[in-house]
């Protein structure tokens, strides 16, 4: 079974520019969250979407901002780009409401 | 409001010594608790949760860890490190059996010595 996938896996932009990341969870699984790692720290949490319907959302500014598809796939999207936001973007998938999330391997955004 | 800290940002072992990694939690209710490993360009693996059940909870590769109320702590161990056991290792808690939204220590790297 394919696990969860991103893409792409690497990706260089300019600042100011607009970017669009994307998640296809396991077959079966209806919750994608997505979480940004910066160098030298763990995942921080920006979204979760169950039924194409935002569950929760961290303490990001309002560039961020995503969707979930009939399929379940997820679109992160990222606005007006800052150098700070370069790191790895995380999404997982999870059941409705499940104690273990499967992560993808990530999409590593780097802004120049 | 939840965090999570983990003691340590580095821990280096010799091959077959006994590993510790540190994590201590702030929970205003009964917590979830995970711990991930992450090896180089990948994703998080889980490696094993608390959910309230057995206090003492087995997870894969060998490792455990358990929780402790009183201490507010749920440290990771592994009696006998390998090589492969290198890597970097999150702490995460959430308040509900929602792990999609859980936050995460900023990790702890474990070095193997041969």
């Amino acid at each position: 079974d394919a696990g969860v996938t991103q893409s792409p896996t690497h990706l260089i932009k300019t600042r100011g520019q607009q970017v669009t990341l994307r998640c296809s969870p396991i077959s079966g699984h209806k919750s994608v969250s997505w979480y940004q790692q910066v160098l030298g720290q763990g995942p921080q949490f920006i979204f979760q979407y169950y039924e194409k319907e935002e569950r929760g959302r961290g303490n990001f500014p309002d560039r961020f901002s995503a969707r979930q598809f009939p399929n379940y796939s997820s679109e992160l999207n990222v606005n007006a780009l800052l150098l700070g936001d370069s790191a790895l973007y995380l999404c997982a998938s999870s059941l409705a409401s499940d104690t273990e999330a499967f992560f993808g391997q990530g999409t590593r955004l780097t802004v120049v | 409001a939840q965090s999570v800290t983990q003691l340590g940002s580095h821990v280096s072992v010799s091959e077959g010594a006994l590993v510790l990694l540190r994590c201590n939690y702030s929970s205003s209710v009964p917590p979830y608790l995970f711990w991930y490993v992450q090896y180089p360009n990948q994703g998080l693996q889980l490696l094993l949760k608390y959910t309230s059940a057995a206090t003492l909870v087995k997870g894969i590769n060998g490792f455990e860890a358990e929780f402790k109320k009183s201490e507010t702590s749920f440290h990771l161990t592994k009696p006998s490190a390998h090589m492969s056991d290198a890597a970097e290792y999150f702490c995460a808690v959430t308040l509900d059996t929602n792990a999609g939204k859980s936050t995460f220590g900023d990790g702890t790297t474990l070095t193997v010595k041969p």
